[in-house]
């Protein structure tokens, strides 16, 4: 079963360094989103791609934070410079055009961040 | 006010009770309305999704719309242990992104 992939799992970093999350999503899937969920939260969006396209990035710090997927298939979103509050699980979701519905975000396992 | 609510428990039930979880929305343009399990140190997974107001049913789970009270409801019949995990409920409207609840965290003692 196709799966979205994200690495890495955990990452521990101290503050003022740069950190680098990479997401693959399901083979085909045009749209893909990068969500932060908070223990104790749901997840809240910070950007959303159409094929390379961003769609939404209103709620990304664009001060510290930027995504990109350059060839419309993975993506790469990076936090320079880290900050405590930054510490939580960042998501990958795609979804699109291959099977089921496009309403149908498929997540991938996440990144768990903790910023010293 | 956040737009969708929901109470984050925990809540504990035995193996085999019916478990009723519940959300709010106050966005009354949301058309669409999801439910989805998450694991402990997983991503979300998609459980079922409704498009306005009724019911529907998948195997023991059952997803309720009330849009004119703007209630979301999920129920688990024949509750098992692996259903042991928190759930978020999620709504959106063609204009808008999906919002999330803070998410029920559910308990099944065995």
């Amino acid at each position: 079963e196709a799966e979205v992939a994200q690495s890495p799992r955990y990452k521990i970093t101290e503050k003022s360094q740069a950190v680098a999350f990479w997401c693959d999503p399901i083979s085909g899937h045009a749209t893909l989103y990068w969500y932060r969920q908070i223990l104790g939260q749901g997840p809240e969006l910070l950007v959303q791609f159409q094929d390379e396209s961003v769609v939404d990035d209103s709620q990304l710090p664009k001060d510290r934070f930027s995504a990109e997927r350059l060839k419309g298939v993975d993506s790469t979103l990076k936090i320079q410079p880290a900050e405590l509050g930054d510490s939580a699980m960042y998501l990958c979701a795609s979804s699109g055009r291959t099977g089921g519905s496009v309403y149908e975000q498929y997540f991938g396992p996440g990144t768990r961040l903790t910023v010293t | 006010q956040k737009e969708v609510e929901q109470d984050p428990g925990p809540l504990s039930v035995p193996e085999g009770a019916i478990v009723s979880l519940n959300c709010t929305y106050s966005n009354s343009a949301f058309q669409y309305f999801m439910w989805y399990r998450q694991y402990s140190r997983k991503g979300p997974e998609l459980l079922m999704y409704t498009y306005s107001s009724g019911n529907k049913e998948d195997g023991r789970f059952t997803a309720q719309v009330d849009k004119s009270s703007k209630y979301i409801s999920l129920f688990i019949r024949d509750s098992q242990p692996s259903d042991s995990a928190t759930y978020l409920c999620a709504s959106y409207s063609s204009a808008s992104k999906i919002i999330f609840g803070s998410g029920t965290r559910l308990s099944i003692r065995p």
